[in-house]
């Protein structure tokens, strides 16, 4: 499995924006890296995906260095609403489509 | 749109007692997944199904988690003979397509929270 390190926490203020990082120098050239989120006492939800470029939807961008080893998930503007716990996956081919949690980045925001 | 759900939302169990969690994924969706998320941990994968096929069951912590999903919608997780480190939150999600695709989104429910007294 490719393995992930993402800090254990990190705090931002309100209307700021937000960078959370995460290294996953295992992962190979085929593999996605995916995004979620768990908001407190819910299920995860979806961020976003991306492979090599650079990604942008609604709710955040996603940039992924050249190497492939790591990525930042950019919140532009953090919202109370934010305050969650992020998950980076990596989505590996022969994985039968499971996706494999670490511990994720608990972020508070401040208003 | 409808998302996925479960219930019951919460059980308490006594030691030793069957219990029984529904899914109900989003309609359509082929791939249907069960994870077991402990107290301050990321969800770990239970059991995969594409339609009625159970095609993982690798991490089923024992033989007394049993999943199904007969009719390849409605999907049931049974734990028999529920011990005290089978309390936690157990998610089911959805996705649209077949689970080998390292695009597709997963459609997570609230979780039903298990509690073995």
């Amino acid at each position: 499995d490719a393995k992930t390190t993402q800090p254990n926490s990190m705090e931002s203020n309100e209307e700021e924006p937000v960078h959370l990082p995460c290294n996953h120098s295992t992962i190979s050239g085929t593999d996605y890296i995916h995004w979620y989120r768990q908001l407190p006492s819910q299920g995860p939800e979806y961020v976003i995906h991306g492979l090599t470029s650079n990604v942008n939807n609604r709710m955040a961008s996603l940039a992924i260095a050249e190497d492939r080893k790591s990525s930042t998930l950019i919140l532009h503007r953090a919202t109370l609403r934010d305050a969650a716990v992020y998950y980076c996956i990596p989505r590996v081919y022969n994985q039968g489509g499971k996706l494999i949690f670490g511990q994720g980045t608990e972020l508070s925001v401040k208003p | 749109g409808a998302g996925v759900s479960q219930s019951p939302r919460y059980k308490v169990a006594k030691r030793g007692q069957d219990v029984a969690l529904r899914c109900d994924p989003i309609s359509g969706h082929v791939s249907l997944f069960w994870y077991q998320q402990a107290l301050g941990q990321g969800p770990e994968f239970l059991t995969y199904f594409q339609n009625e096929a159970q095609l993982d069951k690798s991490g089923l912590p024992s033989d007394r988690f049993f999943a199904e999903r007969p009719e390849g919608s409605v999907s049931t997780l049974k734990i028999q003979r529920t011990q005290q480190e089978d309390s936690a939150v157990y998610l089911c999600a959805s996705s649209k397509s077949g689970g080998t695709s390292r695009t597709d989104t997963q459609y997570f429910g609230p979780g039903t929270r298990l509690t073995v007294l």
